[in-house]
This record gives structure tokens, sequence and C-alpha cells, in this order.
């Protein structure tokens, strides 16, 4: 059973620029969840997907960003015109549906650094 | 709102010590999920335990172990016999019962030889 993977690991953009990530989930895992951390602070929500439906975004998801999962498996995360602010950790988790409260399981995730 | 508390901001240890990391939760639902995750240098986390608003029972797992006392809302989590491949920061989280995860600012483990 692998686990939740991240592409790519490091991503190092210019201010402006256009960024994508890749996030494959746990296969059979129908919930996939995007969180952001900062230096020194806990991972925070930014948007949840139940299969390919994105069910809810947090107020930190600007327009600028946006989120798919088009088929249920994958997700991609785009960042437009980054800003320095942007510089983080993207992480990604995945959970299946067999019960409520289920183990989200994160990916190793992509650090982002916008210059 | 839900919101998770932990208080340490970092603890360090001499190996074979025991370290108990506190987390005080807050929130509305009565069910409700509580975790542990464990975030090496390399930056991934780590699954370590998780427990339901109904199950106040606390156990033992190896070398961790936890209390959750819901009259106090605290979750707190023992290490017991730490070893240096313990250092890391540890985060305790809370979910209602769809899910999402709300992290509190996490605790900083230096176990040194």
């Amino acid at each position: 059973d692998t686990g939740v993977s991240q592409n790519p690991r490091h991503k190092i953009t210019k201010r402006g620029q256009n960024v994508t990530f890749r996030c494959d989930p746990i296969s059979e895992h129908n919930r996939l969840y995007w969180y952001r951390q900062t230096l020194g602070q806990g991972p925070e929500f930014l948007t949840y997907f139940q299969n390919e439906a994105q069910l809810e975004k947090s107020r930190l998801l600007s327009d600028r960003f946006s989120a798919e999962r088009p088929k249920g498996s994958f997700s991609t995360l785009e960042i437009q015109r980054t800003e320095q602010g942007d510089s983080a950790m993207y992480l990604c988790a995945s959970s299946g549906q067999q019960a409520l409260g289920e183990t989200q399981y994160f990916g190793p995730g992509t650090r982002l650094l916008v210059l | 709102a839900q919101k998770v508390t932990q208080a340490q901001t970092e603890i360090s240890v001499v190996e074979k010590e025991d370290v108990t990391l506190d987390c005080v939760y807050e929130t509305r639902d009565t069910t409700y999920y509580l975790f542990w995750y464990k975030q090496p240098p390399s930056g991934e986390l780590v699954f370590l335990i998780r427990r339901n608003s109904f199950d106040e029972q606390n156990e033992i797992s190896g070398r961790y172990s936890w209390n959750f006392q819901k009259s106090t809302s605290s979750f707190n989590f023992t290490i017991t016999a730490s070893q240096v491949v313990d250092s890391a920061v540890y985060f305790c989280a809370l979910s209602p019962s769809w899910g999402k995860l709300q992290f509190g600012a996490g605790t900083q483990v230096v176990v040194t030889p």
C-alpha cells in the first residue's frame, strides 16, 4: 500500500509566476485534503474533496488559488501570480470513508519559495 | 469555533527520560476526534494516535501513551524512555466527524544523548 505522494518536493519561483502542485492519494481513499504550513506553525486547512467534488474551501484560499480533482483520483493545486507570502509547505492528505473521523495520512509536502 | 492549544513551545530532555506533551482543545461538537502527529526534520507528518470523544479510555502503545480527559478538554501525550529518534515537532489536532483537522502550533521535542 503506497502512501500519499506529492510532486514536486521543492519549487522555487519568482513573484508573479504561476505554479502547480500535484497530489496522488492512497489508492481507494476518496477524501483528499490540502493544507498549508508556514514556518513554526501547525498546518492550516485549505480545501477538501470527496471524490471529485470540492466540498469546502478555507478563507485562506484566495482567488489566486484553485484546486481540482478531475476524476476523483489525483489532485492539483495551482497558485496564480505568486506572492512572497505564498512561501510555505503545501501538504496533501487523504482518508477513506469507512468511518467518521477517519485518520488522514499525509504526503511529504511541496515546499514553495517565492523570490 | 474549534481551537487547539499546545502551550509548550519546546521541551528538551536527555535520552531515556519521559516526555509529556500537553494539549487543550475547544469545541462545541459532541462528536469529535483527537489526533497526535509527529513531524521529524524531513517534514512529513506521521500519524501516531487517534481518539474519539466517546472513548476516554487511556491506553499505552509501545513507548507512547495518552491521557484523554473530557472534563478538562485535555488530550496529553507521553513518550516513555525517550530516544534521539523521537526528536521532532509534535502536533495535536482536532476534527469534527467529517474530518477537517484543526492543528495546534506544535511542540518541539529535543532529545539529547
